[in-house]
């Protein structure tokens, strides 16, 4: 299975973009990049999912290295209600068809 | 449209006690997943079925976890006994496929087990 790489926690300000980054260097060619976010207290929700190029919804833009190794969740104007712990998954097509989730990254939104 | 429905919101047990869980997904779901969360950690799915059939359950503590879901729409997860390592939050999701065609998950707000 891929291995992730996110930071623990990040520190956003109302109303400015984020960049929540991701490493995945082992990562296969068939291999989606999945990104889940937890709020407080809920289920987990989607958010967007991309294998090569750059996709957007309106959530959020998934921006995905040439090299696939790494992927970054942009949230353009970040607000309190994005306040949550974002989860970084790549989804393995082979046998083993499931989502492995890791510890996500805790993403705080200041006033 | 209605979400993935869970019930019971809390449920505090003592040890070697049994406990259950309900899960009604997305009308129309054929897919249905259970997760434990533990505290600080990431989901880990325990059981996946497809319609009533179990796809994945290697993960499924067998001697004291069990899991069901009749006629392939709502589903019921078993403990009996319970440990106080069970402590955790149990979330049942549900997609209209499988992960393998990239579906995505819609996840219940969970049951929050506290083992004592």
């Amino acid at each position: 299975d891929a291995k992730t790489t996110q930071p623990n926690s990040m520190e956003s300000n109302e109303e400015e973009p984020v960049h929540l980054p991701c490493n995945h260097s082992t990562i296969s060619g068939t291999d989606y990049i999945h990104w889940y976010r937890q709020l407080p207290s809920q289920g987990p929700e989607y958010v967007i999912h991309g294998l090569t190029s750059n996709v957007n919804n309106r959530m959020a833009s998934l921006a995905i290295a040439e090299d696939r190794k790494s992927s970054t969740l942009i949230l353009h104007r970040a607000t309190l209600r994005d306040a949550a712990v974002y989860y970084c998954i790549p989804y393995n097509a082979g046998n083993n068809r499931k989502l492995i989730w890791g510890l996500g990254t805790s993403l705080a939104v200041n006033p | 449209e209605a979400g993935v429905a869970q019930s019971p919101r809390y449920k505090i047990i003592e040890k070697r006690q049994s406990v259950a869980f309900w899960c009604n997904p997305i009308s129309g779901h054929a897919t249905l997943y259970w997760y434990q969360q533990i505290l600080g950690q990431g989901p880990k799915l325990l059981i996946q079925f497809q319609n009533n059939g179990v796809v994945d359950d290697s993960q499924l503590p067998k001697d004291r976890f069990s899991a069901e879901r009749l006629k392939g729409v709502d589903s019921t997860l078993k403990i009996q006994p319970a440990k106080l390592e069970d402590s955790a939050v149990y979330l049942c999701a549900s997609s209209t496929g499988t992960v393998a065609t990239n579906e995505k998950l819609f996840f219940g707000s969970g049951t929050q087990l506290s083992v004592l």
